[in-house]
């Protein structure tokens, strides 16, 4: 069975302030996919990342940055300068690599609050 | 539009009635995922498509619950008898394929209500 765990409900920072958002996943497969996806208030899912469980290569993209390590089955996303449109729920999902089976599994979500 | 649309954005219904959610892709995916999304919790999968057959359906909750892809683009999330405990957000995403290197891009939503 797959899990996806974030720990953290909520989290409120200032402006500019970074922030760390925590995944912890479990699966029995050598070879999956983990993606993060933001939900802001209007409701539909935007897609972050996709990283492959073969690549623990860090990666930032402008003001995100991804730290996957297989060692702990963890994929945290930071925010470096937070701004107040990045106010929204983020979720950590979960893939097997098969030929066949493609969904997620989804996390519980993050919901970050950010204030100026 | 380029990306994937859903009708309604709304639907309220009474308990033991019949309701029809359509999923229109992005055009050329061949995929099609359907997702529910209860208050304060993340996507629960439900059922996908490959083309126009189910590829797998094992999170469809109970029998209840049927989708259709009958040309291999549109879809429909069919529910009967339906209880107050179906009401969530439905959500439908595709992609081009079933393969690692796609991302799966969401629609906005129908959120049903069951009163």
């Amino acid at each position: 069975a797959q899990k996806v765990t974030q720990a953290q409900t909520e989290i409120s920072v200032v402006e500019k302030e970074d922030v760390t958002l925590d995944c912890v996943y479990e699966t029995r497969d050598t070879t999956y996919y983990l993606f993060w996806y933001k939900q802001p208030p209007s409701g539909e899912l935007v897609f972050l990342i996709r990283r492959n469980s073969f690549d623990e290569q860090n990666e930032i993209s402008g003001r995100y940055s991804w730290n996957f390590q297989k060692s702990t089955s963890s994929f945290n996303f930071t925010i470096t300068a937070s701004q107040v449109v990045d106010s929204a729920v983020y979720f950590c999902a979960l893939r097997r690599n098969t030929g066949t089976a493609s969904k997620l599994t989804f996390g519980t979500g993050t919901r970050l609050q950010v204030t100026l | 539009g380029a990306g994937v649309s859903q009708t309604p954005s709304n639907k309220v219904t009474e308990k033991g009635k019949y309701v029809e959610l359509r999923c229109d892709p992005i055009s050329g995916h061949t995929a099609l995922y359907w997702y529910r999304q209860s208050l304060g919790q993340g996507p629960e999968f439900l059922i996908y498509f490959q083309g126009t057959g189910a590829a797998d359906d094992s999170g469809l909750p109970n029998d209840r619950f049927f989708a259709v892809r009958p040309e291999g683009s549109v879809s429909t999330l069919k529910i009967q008898r339906t209880e107050r405990g179906d009401s969530a957000v439905y959500l439908c995403a595709s992609s081009a394929g079933t393969s690692w290197s796609t991302g799966q891009f969401f629609g906005p939503g129908t959120r049903l209500t069951v009163l």
